[in-house]
């Protein structure tokens, strides 16, 4: 298993202003995910992060919009720039953790409003 | 592309009264199927798993859940509720080609009433 520690766990932020997410593991892991997590719809991957390597990002999230840092196999960051009311979300950090393919722990989640 | 669908988005039930969540998943691979759980202000945790071994797969705090290949589903239950289980819950699947990417139904938020 995995305990993982999101931060800030929400934030209130204002149109055109960027926020950082930190997302601390207890263990090292190599694939660290980022979700988000849309009112009322489900769970959307951002992008994938590896230790070493440039984050995957999935179609429809781009680089510029949702940079991350991944410095080392127990801590990564999101950041969502030039925010929007759009942006308003949950954003969720999981880790993969043991061999059964996609059993994920998941963090508490930050819920980002924007105004 | 694989895609999981969870009809409605609420239901109720009294405690005690069985638990019945659908999903039903469209996948062009076999695939890897699992139920999430998110308890208020918590983050998901895993439920249970289909991994191509048994069909019926028992879970956490009484759930099981049945894969019908034929049916394309995958439906959890519980034979009696409790009120400690009102929370959010969530089918996602995996294809079995060692992909930790998982794709999430929209969530069934679950309410127990006394």
């Amino acid at each position: 298993s995995a305990v993982i520690s999101q931060k800030p766990s929400r934030d209130i932020c204002q149109r055109g202003t960027s926020l950082t997410i930190q997302c601390q593991v207890d263990s090292q892991v190599t694939m660290m995910f980022w979700y988000r997590q849309q009112p009322g719809q489900s769970l959307t991957l951002i992008a994938t992060a590896n230790q070493g390597s440039e984050a995957t990002y999935e179609s429809g999230f781009v680089i510029d919009k949702f940079p991350i840092s991944r410095p080392n196999l127990t801590f990564s960051t999101l950041t969502v720039s030039n925010m929007s009311p759009e942006d308003s979300s949950i954003y969720l950090c999981s880790v993969a953790v043991g061999l059964v393919t996609g059993e994920l722990f998941f963090g508490e989640g930050s819920r980002l409003t924007v105004l | 592309a694989q895609s999981v669908t969870q009809l409605g988005s609420h239901v109720s039930v009294s405690e005690g009264a069985l638990v019945l969540l659908r999903c039903n998943y469209s996948s062009s691979v076999p695939p890897y199927l699992f139920w999430y759980v998110q308890y208020p202000n918590q983050g998901l945790q895993l439920l249970l798993k289909y991994t191509s071994a048994a069909t019926l797969v028992k879970g956490i705090n009484g759930f099981e859940a049945e894969f019908k290949k034929s049916e394309t589903s995958f439906h959890l239950t519980k034979p009696s509720a409790h009120m400690s289980d009102a929370a959010e819950y969530f089918c996602a699947v995996s294809d079995q080609g060692g992909s930790e990417k998982l794709v999430f139904g929209k969530g069934m938020k679950l309410t127990v009433n006394p």
